[in-house]
């Protein structure tokens, strides 16, 4: 497997434009999750899914923020608009569930830059 | 919700020497505590866990261990190496059922010092 597959890898934009990240996740995982990454926050859950439903999206920081995962395989982070303070790095994780409490696979991350 | 709690936030040591990182969370009913390594610029990765029904795990130089009572839980690096240094993350999951996704602690830059 090739493991979380996150595209593009490095986006840079305008303020105000729209930004679409996009998440492959490990085929059979059913729980995928959505972080942010700042030096000054760390690691931040914004998002996440089991079987395709939205769970806890209390991290998400405002309504410029929106998630989905129309299926199993693809799930998306979209920002609109885009603001400089959204410049971080934005992962994507999936694992395993019913298995309880299994690793969360990272994919490689999206550093977003808006200028 | 879960809030961690991780020190420090940076920690140097002398190559050979050990390490420890410490972190305390807040949910009683957390019961998976995994540590992720994250070297610069790339993904975090999953080094070590430990469930709530056991107080200690060791992998080869890296052991882990975990006060329930006091809900804390520690990263121990012996013998430590150059290709030690990175970013370590720990982390915690509550309510089980493997839904929930983790809270991560800020991180602790190591720096192994030749």
């Amino acid at each position: 497997d090739a493991g979380v597959i996150q595209s593009p890898r490095h986006e840079v934009t305008e303020m105000g434009q729209e930004v679409t990240l996009r998440c492959k996740p490990i085929s059979g995982h059913n729980s995928l999750f959505w972080y942010r990454q700042t030096m000054m926050r760390g690691l931040e859950l914004l998002i996440y899914f089991n079987n395709n439903v939205p769970i806890d999206d209390s991290g998400m920081p405002e309504d410029r923020f929106s998630a989905k995962m129309p299926n199993a395989s693809f799930s998306t982070l979209k920002i609109q608009p885009s603001e400089p303070r959204d410049s971080a790095v934005y992962f994507c994780a999936s694992s395993q569930i019913p298995i309880m409490n299994t690793e969360a696979f990272f994919g490689q991350g999206t550093r977003l830059t808006v200028v | 919700g879960e809030n961690v709690e991780q020190h420090p936030s940076t920690l140097s040591v002398q190559e050979g020497d050990s390490a420890v990182i410490k972190c305390t969370y807040s949910d009683s009913a957390s019961n998976y505590f995994p540590w992720y390594k994250q070297e610069l610029g790339k993904r975090p990765q999953l080094i070590i866990d430990i469930r709530s029904n056991v107080g200690e795990k060791k992998d080869q130089r890296i052991a882990v261990t975990l006060n329930k009572t006091a809900k804390h839980f520690s990263l121990h690096i012996t013998e430590t190496q150059p290709e030690d240094s990175a970013v370590y993350f720990c982390a915690a999951r509550g309510r089980g059922g493997g839904a929930d996704g983790l809270t991560f602690g800020k991180g602790t830059h190591l720096i192994i010092q030749p």
